[in-house]
């Protein structure tokens, strides 16, 4: 089975700052997809970002970046010069397809994170 | 598009009631997925469909829910009698290849 972590439930970052949140998975499958997902608090889930595990090159969007280490299994994402929208909560998932059962979605539990004016 | 959409954004009900969620996905995916966010439990996935078949309702909580996906665009999640401790924002999401696209979710009230 494949599991998510987020081992930071909350965090803040002074706004303009940079903030990393953390994310470790568990699975023994070479080829599978992961995400970040915002949750701000109107509480639609907003993808953010993805990034395919066969792919090397860390996935980035504007301010928001990976740093991807398929060997440690782990997929933190960077949130440069913060704003204050970018409060919410966030989300890392893992998606893998598998033949009997299709696309299979992993979400970790999620950190909250505030930027402070 | 318009994206996934769910219906009603908000539910109050009474303990015993059945409660009827609405979802239309995108059109042209082929995965819907159903999950239930709370506090105490973050997000449950309830269960999930592959061409409007049901793949995995091992999530689904107990006997009084129920989903049904009986065309490509249109499925209900259905609770059937209601407890207070179904309270929570429940979300459907729809998928065609590789990422989930949510809809805004439906915060269901028991009382």
């Amino acid at each position: 089975a494949q599991t998510v972590t987020q081992s930071q439930p909350e965090m803040s970052v002074q706004e303009a700052e940079t903030v990393t949140l953390s994310c470790t998975y568990d699975t023994s499958e070479n080829n599978y997809y992961l995400f970040w997902y915002k949750q701000p608090p109107s509480r639609q889930m907003i993808l953010v970002i993805r990034q395919e595990a066969y792919k090397q090159q860390n996935a980035t969007e504007n301010r928001f970046s990976v740093n991807f280490q398929k060997a440690a299994k782990s997929f933190s994402l960077k949130i440069s010069d913060s704003q204050l929208g970018d409060t919410a909560m966030y989300f890392c998932a893992f998606m893998k397809h598998f033949r009997n059962t299709g696309n299979q979605f992993y979400f970790g539990t999620g950190t909250s994170l505030t930027v402070i004016p | 598009d318009a994206g996934v959409i769910q219906s009603p954004r908000h539910e109050v009900t009474e303990m015993g009631q059945e409660v009827t969620l609405r979802c239309k996905p995108i059109s042209g995916h082929d995965y819907l997925f159903w999950y239930r966010q709370t506090m105490m439990r973050g997000l449950e996935l309830l269960i999930y469909f592959n061409n409007n078949v049901p793949i995995d309702d091992s999530g689904m909580p107990e006997d009084r829910f129920s989903a049904k996906m009986p065309n490509a665009s249109f499925s209900t999640l259905k609770i059937q009698p209601s407890e207070p401790r179904d309270s929570a924002v429940y979300f459907c999401a729809s998928s065609l290849r590789v990422e989930q696209f949510f809809g805004p979710g439906t915060r269901l009230t028991v009382l």
